[in-house]
């Protein structure tokens, strides 16, 4: 397996662009998660995924961030509009959760954004 | 809210040494902890833990949990230069996963 994809690898944009960030799980995973890192704030969980539907997004920043699983194999994130302080890594995970519990998540390469 | 402390935030030690990585917690519905490995970059799966008192063992590191205590710990033995890197501890309660900020270890050698 490839393990997770994600696309593009870097981004830069300016500000008030729409930015769309995706993901590929691993196939046969059915939780998938987004993840944001910055230096100041470490990784933050945006949002997640059980069997595409989203469980929690209390982490999505704003109005302006919005996730969706059309189906089991992509997912994307969107930024619009982007803001300087958008600048970060993201990332996104899949897993395989059993009886409640997530287990071990498998990272993609992340996404690096830069708002100019 | 969830929360996840490492500490010391950053350790510099000469290869050879041995290190242990804290990790505490205070989440609801406690279901697993784990412990990541970051280098350049994404974080890579080294442990997972459920149970108190059971030690996860991997080469030379070493990982265990007390659930009554709340914390975690992660021990690296004979260190490498190649374990330079930032260590994450994250801990799953009500269906999330929260990341605490890492504690970065680097390895003179």
């Amino acid at each position: 397996d490839a393990g997770v994809i994600q696309s593009p690898r870097h981004e830069v944009t300016e500000m008030g662009q729409e930015v769309t960030l995706r993901c590929k799980p691993i196939s046969g995973h059915n939780s998938l998660f987004w993840y944001r890192q910055t230096m100041m704030r470490g990784l933050e969980l945006l949002i997640y995924f059980n069997n595409n539907v989203p469980i929690d997004d209390s982490g999505m920043p704003e109005d302006r961030f919005s996730a969706k699983m059309p189906n089991a194999s992509f997912s994307t994130l969107k930024i619009q509009p982007s803001e300087p302080r958008d600048s970060a890594v993201y990332f996104c995970a899949s897993s395989l959760a059993r009886q409640g519990v997530t287990g071990e998540l498998f990272f993609g390469e992340g996404s690096r954004l830069t708002v100019l | 809210e969830d929360k996840v402390v490492q500490s010391p935030l950053s350790l510099v030690v000469h290869e050879g040494d041995t290190v242990t990585l804290n990790c505490s917690y205070e989440v609801t519905n406690f279901r697993s902890l784990l412990w990541y490995k970051q280098e350049k970059k994404a974080p890579t799966f080294l442990f997972m833990l459920t149970s108190s008192g059971i030690e996860k063992k991997s080469g030379r590191l070493s990982s265990i949990l007390d659930k009554k205590e709340l914390f975690s710990i992660l021990n690296i033995t004979a260190t490498q230069t190649g374990d330079s890197a930032v260590y994450l501890c994250a801990v799953e309660g009500n269906e999330k996963l929260t990341f605490g900020t890492g504690t970065r270890l680097t390895i003179i050698p």
